[in-house]
């Protein structure tokens, strides 16, 4: 079984500045994927930044960038030099790898609203 | 272009009349996967398919349906339809279960 906690409902930055969202997991899985969605006002979901577990290294995609903590079971996001279109509801989610009882089941957290302010 | 469409896009039903949500994608993916979205809740997984002809429960299936004849489709039938089934509806593939998930647009349901 996985669970996934975000445990900032809310959340407000000004234009240009950074911001960390937090995410905290458990799993029973020795390999797994943690996955960050973006949910923009149209309500679609897009893809963020992806991370499998057994790479050591932070992933990144331009202003976003992750903070894995595998002991520590936390997976937190962090924009850089933030803007207008930043502002979203963000999804934290968490997968098990091929050959566990996971793998296929993807699990959300409850989200977390970003406002972005000029 | 590359995409997941889903149909219809908005629902007003009653309850216990049976409805399906289409789902489609042109991206030859594996794997296909529906989910519902509430609020505070985040979103929660229905079913999902790892390829033709293979389903599984995701965290919420009671109440739902699902089938997978074909690679591109993976409709959701809700049979009798209830109150509680009032939510926003996502259909979600991709190449292979861990990778990146392509969202339909999500299908708004209400059940009265």
């Amino acid at each position: 079984a996985q669970t996934v906690t975000q445990s900032q409902p809310e959340m407000s930055v000004q234009e240009a500045e950074t911001v960390t969202l937090s995410c905290t997991y458990d799993t029973s899985e020795s390999n797994y994927y943690l996955f960050w969605y973006k949910q923009p006002p149209s309500r679609q979901m897009i893809l963020v930044i992806r991370q499998e577990a057994y790479k050591q290294q932070n992933a990144t995609e331009n202003r976003f960038s992750v903070n894995f903590q595998k002991a520590a079971k936390s997976f937190s996001l962090k924009i850089s030099d933030s803007q207008l279109g930043d502002t979203a509801m963000y999804f934290c989610a968490s997968m098990g790898d091929a050959g566990g009882t996971s793998y296929g089941k993807l699990t959300f957290g409850q989200g977390t609203i970003l406002t972005v302010h000029p | 272009e590359a995409q997941v469409t889903q149909n219809p896009r908005y629902l007003i039903t009653v309850t216990g009349k049976k409805l399906t949500v289409t789902c489609s994608q042109n991206m030859n993916h594996e794997y296909m996967s529906w989910y519902r979205q509430d609020p505070g809740l985040g979103l929660r997984q229905i079913y999902y398919s790892m390829n033709v002809e293979v389903t599984d429960k995701g965290d919420v299936p009671e109440g739902y349906k699902v089938s997978r004849k074909e690679k591109r489709n993976f409709p959701l039938i809700l049979e009798s339809p209830s109150p509680n089934q009032t939510s926003l509806y996502f259909c979600a593939s991709s190449l292979n279960p861990g990778e990146t998930q392509y969202f339909g647009p999500g299908t708004r349901l209400l059940v009265l």
